[in-house]
């Protein structure tokens, strides 16, 4: 079964550090794969899609992830963190069959941004 | 272009009462989908419709079900309440094209079982 793995349940930067969140994804062919974030009291914002057109994806936000195939991982980037960043952000697959579709969500990593 | 629209966005229930959660998509989406989030489980799939017709099911018991009318609003059902059920539920639209494949998320109704 598909699955989407994120390191690290919790992640610290001060404010303008590199912004690192890892996720690893368990598929023998490269899905859709998506990047949310949430805020408190809100549902899930979409940061950016990756869907194998290129390796390297431009979110908003300044946000940005990489595709590796060889590593089965889709790792979101962030040059300068904010005080706004801080939030809580999942990796998704896009499962897709005959029945239709759905998001398998990674367990979230919440991202806390200290001045 | 109005974005998804969930109500209520706050209730509060009794185990053994149900719920009636309600999902208006965006202009023009036909597919709704709706998703469990809880501390401990995490985000989970409960079911999707599309054109009226409920197309893909999550691993959930009967008690959870839904449908959608035939303006693409969808509403989803919680029979018999337990604890367990509290959670925020959030529902989200797609237009299915097949290069489309995004789902866009309302603020969800949080849902508390007393």
């Amino acid at each position: 079964a598909q699955s989407v793995t994120q390191l690290g349940s919790h992640v610290s930067v001060s404010e303008g550090a590199l912004v690192l969140l890892r996720c690893n994804y368990s598929s023998s062919v490269p899905p859709y794969l998506f990047w949310y974030v949430q805020y408190p009291n809100q549902g899930l914002q979409l940061l950016l899609k990756y869907t194998s057109a290129a390796t390297l994806v431009k979110g908003i936000n300044g946000f940005e992830a990489e595709f590796k195939k060889s590593e089965t991982s889709v790792h979101l980037t962030k040059p300068s963190a904010h005080m706004s960043d801080a939030a809580e952000y999942f990796c998704a697959a896009l499962r897709r069959n005959q029945a239709g579709t759905a998001l398998i969500f990674g367990k979230g990593t919440t991202l806390s941004v200290s001045s | 272009k109005a974005g998804v629209t969930q109500t209520p966005r706050y209730l509060i229930k009794t185990r053994g009462q149900q719920v009636t959660l309600s999902c208006s998509p965006i202009s023009g989406h036909r597919s709704v989908s709706w998703y469990q989030q809880t501390p401990g489980q995490g985000l989970q799939f409960l079911f999707e419709y599309f054109s009226e017709t409920q197309r893909n099911k999550g691993n959930f018991p009967g008690r959870f079900s839904g449908r959608q009318f035939s303006n693409s609003r969808s509403e989803m059902n919680v029979s018999t309440l337990e604890l367990g059920d509290s959670a925020l539920y959030l529902c989200a639209s797609s237009d299915s094209n097949p290069g489309a494949n995004v789902l866009t998320f309302g603020a969800g109704s949080r849902l508390t079982v007393l």
